[in-house]
């Protein structure tokens, strides 16, 4: 299986600060990775498909990149509305697998 | 617009058998990819199984492997997981999920209690 590996576990930052969180696979997944929100009580939102492209509706705050084994999801300008949790998955082979999740917490 | 609601869930014991449904609206089950993901209390997702749209491409966690089948009804537009034998482990929120680039839509999740 591919594992997905998140760094950090948990981020604090502050409302307008740019923050980057990392996503490693154990082996090559090309660009079949997807970024996810979830705030709590609430099913995940997907942001990025394909390593960066940002779904619809997604603000353009949102940036991602990344292929291969390593891939980056940035968002510049933290709003309130950004404090949750954020996954990565890739979906190249199955088992499909989830990155640990990131806790981004208001400073 | 697209709606996915799951139904099903609830406190079983363990050993017991619980089957999930999926009722979706806003696009058809029978011409996409589904899956089903997991997430137990507290803790990270979990994708648990995906049916492709020929119907007969599917697969499964291992976590679940023998114990779930996942299935769907062309004419109802809905979605199953019948889960047997369960465990502790198997206490989640259970979501069903459209795959598409990545999974796009979700459902509101169903929990699933394995206790005695």
């Amino acid at each position: 299986d591919i594992q997905m590996t998140q760094s950090p576990s948990t981020l604090s930052a502050s409302i307008g600060d740019r923050v980057t969180i990392t996503c490693r696979a154990s082996q090559s997944v090309s660009s079949w990775l997807a970024w996810y929100q979830q705030k709590p009580g609430k099913a995940p939102k997907l942001l990025i498909y394909k390593a960066s492209n940002l779904q619809g509706g997604v603000p353009s705050r949102f940036s991602a990149f990344g292929a291969g084994t390593d891939f980056t999801l940035t968002i510049s300008g933290l709003q309130p509305d950004d404090f949750a949790i954020y996954y990565c998955q890739q979906y190249n082979y199955y088992p499909y697998t989830f990155g640990q999740g990131t806790k981004l917490e208001i400073k | 617009e697209v709606q996915l609601v799951e139904s099903g869930g609830g406190l079983i014991q363990p050993g017991g058998s619980l089957r999930l449904s999926c009722a979706v609206s806003g696009f058809t089950v029978s011409t996409n990819y589904m899956s089903w993901v997991r997430q137990a209390p507290g803790k990270g997702l979990e994708w648990v199984s995906s049916i492709h749209d020929d119907g007969s491409t599917i697969h499964y966690a291992d976590s679940v492997k023998g114990r779930f089948t996942i299935s769907r009804d062309n004419t109802k537009n809905t979605l199953s997981l019948q889960m047997n034998s369960l465990r502790a482990e198997d206490t989640a929120v259970y979501f069903c999920v459209r795959q598409a680039a990545g999974f796009d839509y979700w459902g509101q999740g169903t929990l699933v209690t394995v206790s005695s």
